[in-house]
């Protein structure tokens, strides 16, 4: 088992450009979830899906961000018109069902850089 | 909502001497999980430690936790730190969701554990 697969590991971006980060989670599992990492911030919740549809998407800042999960085997977090504060570490995670109790298993991220 | 307030930023130790990370939490729910995640350099963050049971101790790799709901708190402690112990540590709590759609993690903000010889 690989474990949970992002891609790329880091990407640099020009101020408004787009970027796409992917994400293939752990075969059988239904349920992923992507946060943003900074050292102010900490893990932040973006978005996530159970069984391919959105559950819940609270986290996500709604004009430029958006995310896809077109079948079980990936997951697409898109920001559009990259800013400087887009600047982060965004990870995904996966679990089995997506249960109160169950662990997550984590990317190693995505580290994006907008100049 | 759901939150969680951890011992945040720069904790530096001396090995040898006792580690403690503060960790509360505030939740509508009775039957909250509660979570210690640490993210070591260049790997992916893992699950240290969990526990849904009011004043169990709950141990592994040295460090263990309580939940005690009375205080809303769930502090990582361990007695002596190791040099191996340096990482990101995050305290989080698990959600309830809605019935059947599964739930999501709330995380503190980190704290970035640093041992010294």
């Amino acid at each position: 088992n690989a474990g949970v697969i992002q891609t790329p590991r880091h990407k640099v971006t020009g101020k408004g450009q787009e970027a796409t980060l992917w994400c293939e989670p752990i075969s059988g599992h239904s349920a992923v979830f992507w946060y943003r990492q900074t050292i102010v911030q900490g893990l932040e919740f973006l978005t996530y899906f159970r069984n391919q549809a959105p559950i819940d998407d609270s986290g996500m800042p709604k004009e430029r961000f958006s995310a896809q999960m077109p079948n079980q085997s990936h997951s697409t977090l898109k920001i559009q018109s990259t800013q400087p504060q887009d600047s982060a570490v965004y990870l995904c995670a996966s679990s089995s069902w997506g249960q109160s109790n169950e662990r997550l298993f984590f990317g190693h991220g995505t580290k994006l850089s907008v100049l | 909502g759901d939150s969680v307030t951890q011992t945040e930023g720069l904790v530096t130790l001396t090995e040898g001497l006792p580690v403690m990370l503060n960790c509360t939490y505030q939740t509508i729910y009775s039957n909250p999980f509660l979570f210690w995640y640490v993210h070591y350099l260049n790997e992916s963050p893992r699950l240290l430690l969990k526990s849904s049971t009011d004043n169990k101790r709950t141990e592994h790799q040295g460090f263990h936790a309580t939940l005690h709901k009375s205080s809303s708190s769930f502090h990582l402690q361990k007695s002596s730190a190791q040099l191996s112990d340096s990482a990101l540590y995050y305290c989080a709590l698990s959600d309830r969701g809605q019935q059947g759609t599964g739930s999501k993690l709330s995380f503190g903000k980190g704290a970035k554990l640093t041992v010294s010889p």
